[in-house]
């Protein structure tokens, strides 16, 4: 089955540590998002990547960096520098093309907990 | 820039329509689109409008108005797994392929 995965599902850092989340899809699509998501708030772009080695900032890229070497993986890394990094992160896939970043799909999330 | 306005909250009764709205400024316009996520859960795509009139699929239907900047979804004979957030989201401006998404609006179905 297609799908975008996304692990691990719950992440616990120490305050000063960088971490990565992982995000893989097997839909053959071309565009790839990093959104993040606060409690009762809607989702903000961090990164996208429109096709392999080339990414953009979003609206709160600060803090964050990303990278695509392949086409299926886009890997979020929250440095030290993100000051609020506790949240929900999102990674989203589209097909790239035509109406694509309209329909988005979307993988279970990661909640990441910093203390 | 992108704004959207959505209520934050409706309430309604099983087997009853609701309407959430949402109203937009964008400095380019190439369609509409709405989400569902439930509590913990993914966004999961639901719609997507491109021109304006009413589009259809099961129980859900979507309207857009580009002259009004104002789409809404209805969701028909409601049941209780509705219960989630409903998101819109347009086009982000200064890159096709971004959009940017309303803060939501939560829906409760009671019995």
């Amino acid at each position: 089955d297609g799908g975008i995965t996304q692990s691990p599902k719950y992440l616990f850092r120490k305050e000063g540590q960088n971490v990565t989340l992982s995000c893989e899809q097997n839909l053959n699509h071309d565009a790839m998002y990093w959104y993040r998501q606060d409690p009762g708030q809607g989702l903000r772009l961090i990164y996208y990547s429109q096709i392999v080695n080339d990414f953009q900032k979003g609206d709160i890229a600060e803090g964050y960096s990303v990278s695509r070497e392949k086409k299926e993986s886009f890997p979020l890394t929250v440095t030290s520098a993100q000051k609020n990094p506790t949240a929900f992160y999102l990674c989203a896939s589209s097909l790239g093309s035509g109406r694509s970043p309209y329909e988005q799909y979307f993988g279970p999330g990661t909640r990441l907990t910093v203390t | 820039g992108q704004s959207l306005e959505q209520p934050s909250e409706v309430t309604a009764v099983e087997g009853a329509i609701v309407q959430i709205n949402c109203t937009y400024q964008t400095s380019g316009f190439y369609g509409l689109s709405w989400y569902q996520q439930h509590d913990g859960g993914a966004p999961t795509f639901l719609s997507y409008n491109a021109l304006d009139g009413l589009e259809e699929t099961g129980r859900f239907s979507s309207f857009l108005s580009r002259s009004d900047s104002y789409g809404y979804l209805l969701l028909q004979e409601l049941q209780m797994k509705d219960s989630a957030s409903y998101f819109c989201a347009v086009p982000s401006g200064g890159g096709y392929q971004k959009v940017t998404f309303g803060t939501g609006t939560k829906l409760q179905v009671i019995p």
